[in-house]
Order: structure tokens, then sequence, then C-alpha cells
């Protein structure tokens, strides 16, 4: 069964980077069939996708966010790590990556979400 | 960027009811639209792909049709477990990929 587990600071103060890594069990991040990809929710509002990365190294981000944001991979570590720069507290939310179709792109597992707060 | 627009915000339904929610979208994105169900402190569930197929392991009970524009999103019969928010994603050509805003759905 494929699990996601997401990691990282819970809290991060302004103007500093968010950095959050999601470890992959129960199956590879090499799939040739599935990006990797990160989705927030601030407090008490809806999901907003952030980006995706193929095990390539391949990226693509929201348009909102493409100037603070960058994906990185590492397949030893079955790994994928997001990272947020210039960080507001507009950035807090809880942070979940999930594993992405390449043809249907759509989220089919989840990690349980991290809870990361900007506040100084 | 592709808007999707979805109906209503809230619900309340009692045990048994149909429930139906909307999500309109802002250009023609063909059938390329998901379904989530996110319970409270859970991460979202995928139900419905490519506007009418059911995820594996979903209940028979949740169902979705439409194309272009229009899309809904059907639980025929409401069920104490289904409470929670349901959301609309749709991926039509090019990224980014787009949220509907969520449907809070609970029991009478």
């Amino acid at each position: 069964q494929l699990q996601l587990q997401e990691s990282g600071p819970g809290l991060v103060k302004p103007s500093e980077t968010l950095s959050l890594t999601c470890t992959v069990s129960g199956g590879s991040i090499s799939s040739h069939t599935h990006y990797w990809g990160w989705i927030r929710q601030p407090p008490g509002k809806g999901l907003e996708w952030i980006g995706s990365i193929y095990y390539s190294g391949d990226t693509y981000y929201t348009p909102s966010l493409q100037s603070r944001v960058t994906l990185s991979a590492d397949t030893s570590k079955n790994q994928f790590s997001l990272k947020l720069t210039s960080a507001t507290a507009a950035d807090t939310a809880v942070y979940f990556c999930a594993r992405q179709g390449v043809v249907v792109v759509a989220f089919d597992y989840w990690g349980q979400g991290a809870l990361v707060t900007v506040s100084s | 960027d592709v808007q999707m627009t979805q109906s209503p915000s809230s619900l309340s339904a009692s045990v048994g009811d149909r429930v139906t929610i909307r999500c309109q979208a802002s250009q023609d994105i063909r059938n390329y639209v998901n379904w989530y169900q996110q319970r409270p402190g859970k991460a979202p569930r995928l139900l419905v792909y490519d506007a009418s197929n059911l995820e594996t392991g979903v209940p028979s009970r949740f169902s979705g049709s439409g194309s272009e524009t229009e899309f809904t999103f059907t639980i025929s019969s409401l069920q104490p477990e289904d409470i929670g928010t349901y959301y609309c994603q749709q991926y039509d050509n090019l990224p980014p990929w787009t949220f509907g805003q969520g449907t809070k759905v609970e029991i009478k």
C-alpha cells in the first residue's frame, strides 16, 4: 500500500524559507506514470495546488507562487521536497503531498498533511 | 487559468436523501474533472475521476456526470459517514490545476 508522509518544521519565521519533505513508501517516485505534487489548505479554507514534480526533475508550478517555490526529488531516498521562500502569514496552511497521475491528473494518494505556521 | 465555481457552499440533508453538488468551469474542459471528499481533520480522498469514473473501492452511491463546462456530483442516498467537504478539481490541457471552493455537507 502506497504511503506518503510529510515532515519539516511546524513553525517558520516571516521572510524565512518554508521547507517540507515527503517520504514515499510502498512504491517508487521513479514511476513513469506519476508526478508527485504539493497542495496546501489555509485554516478553514479550500485547497490550492502548489506544484508537481516528475522523477526526472520536470516541474511545474502554480503561477501565483512560481517565483518563490522550488520542488526537488531525491530518487535514492524516495523523497520529494518543497521550498517556499520569503514566507508570510498568508503561507500558514496544512501542506499535503500527493501522487498525481500523468494522463489523468488526479491526486489518488495523499499524505496526512503537515501544519506549517508562519509567525515570529 | 480555468476557474471552477462550485455550488452550494454548504448543504444540510437527511440520511437517505439524494444530494447534488455542481461545478461550473470558466471554459470548456471536456471531461477533465475530478471529485474529492475531505472528512474533518483528514486528507482529501479521490472519489471520481474524469467526470464520471468511480475510483476503486468507492461506494456506488457516489457518482459524477457532466462535460464541457457543467459538472455534477451526486450522493444517491446520504449516509452519516458522508459528512465532510467535497471539492471538484479540473485539469484542462495545461496547469495550473484548480479546485472548486468546496461544499460542506452536513446531516440534518
